[in-house]
């Protein structure tokens, strides 16, 4: 049990153009699901935390108009990175706490979206 | 939230147990300790958790000191498939219960 997935697994796109990453809960239903960012030979870092029906919570230095989070059910978010550039070329994971749980309840990771950008 | 301190690499033999510390010195009484591991290019495993007392699942044993500044993750029976970054985390209580990573450990399962 408590499976993320995430699709696509990679994508390769030009600059300019917007990239669409999913990210489902298949065994359990989630309120809040998280994204993180990682560049090579780095640690994860938090981008923003997702909350089922309501706007997104970013962290600082994450522009909210550049990634676009959607949670519009209890086993689906979206990240969409508008106008991408080769900057934002980088390993996108996302996570999903199970709304059953507490609130120290683990959270189950994807396995990551490789996004290279042209 | 409470900072964790790893050391950067460690390598084990094959078949050996894997005895990861992690020093928290700063944990605050309510907060607990994760560890997940992330294997190279993929999403990060949860392995274990704990608050005070010793834990033991299928995958791995969390040692916590009486004092909780410090823990251990032991890999019983290490095996070349457990090669991987192991991130010990402290559980942030500051509002969305997300986890921060640090730069963990990178631990090498040798033949």
């Amino acid at each position: 049990g408590a499976v993320v997935s995430q699709h696509p697994s990679w994508v390769i796109c030009k600059s300019g153009t917007s990239v669409k990453i999913e990210c489902r809960s298949l065994d359990f239903q989630a309120t809040t699901m998280f994204w993180y960012r990682q560049f090579p030979k780095q640690s994860l870092m938090l981008m923003a935390t997702s909350n089922e029906g309501s706007k997104a919570t970013y962290e600082q230095g994450v522009e909210k108009d550049k990634f676009l989070i959607n949670h519009a059910s209890l086993t689906l978010s979206t990240l969409t990175v508008t106008s991408a550039h080769p900057e934002d070329s980088s390993f996108y994971i996302c996570s999903a706490r199970d709304v059953a749980g507490g609130p120290w309840d683990t959270q189950y990771f994807g396995p990551g979206t490789r996004l290279t950008v042209l | 939230d409470a900072k964790t301190t790893q050391p950067t690499s460690m390598d084990c033999a094959e078949g050996r147990a894997a005895n990861l510390p992690c020093n928290h010195s700063t944990i605050s009484g309510n907060e607990y300790v994760y560890w997940y591991r992330q294997i190279h290019s993929q999403g990060p495993q949860y392995i274990i958790h704990g608050l005070k007392n010793n834990e033991t699942n299928e995958m791995a044993s969390l040692i916590i000191t009486e004092d909780r500044k410090s823990s251990t993750l032991i890999l019983p029976h290490a095996t070349l498939r457990d090669t991987a970054v192991y991130y010990c985390i402290v559980r942030d209580q500051t509002g969305a219960n997300n986890l921060f990573f640090g730069t963990g450990t990178r631990l090498t399962v040798i033949p």
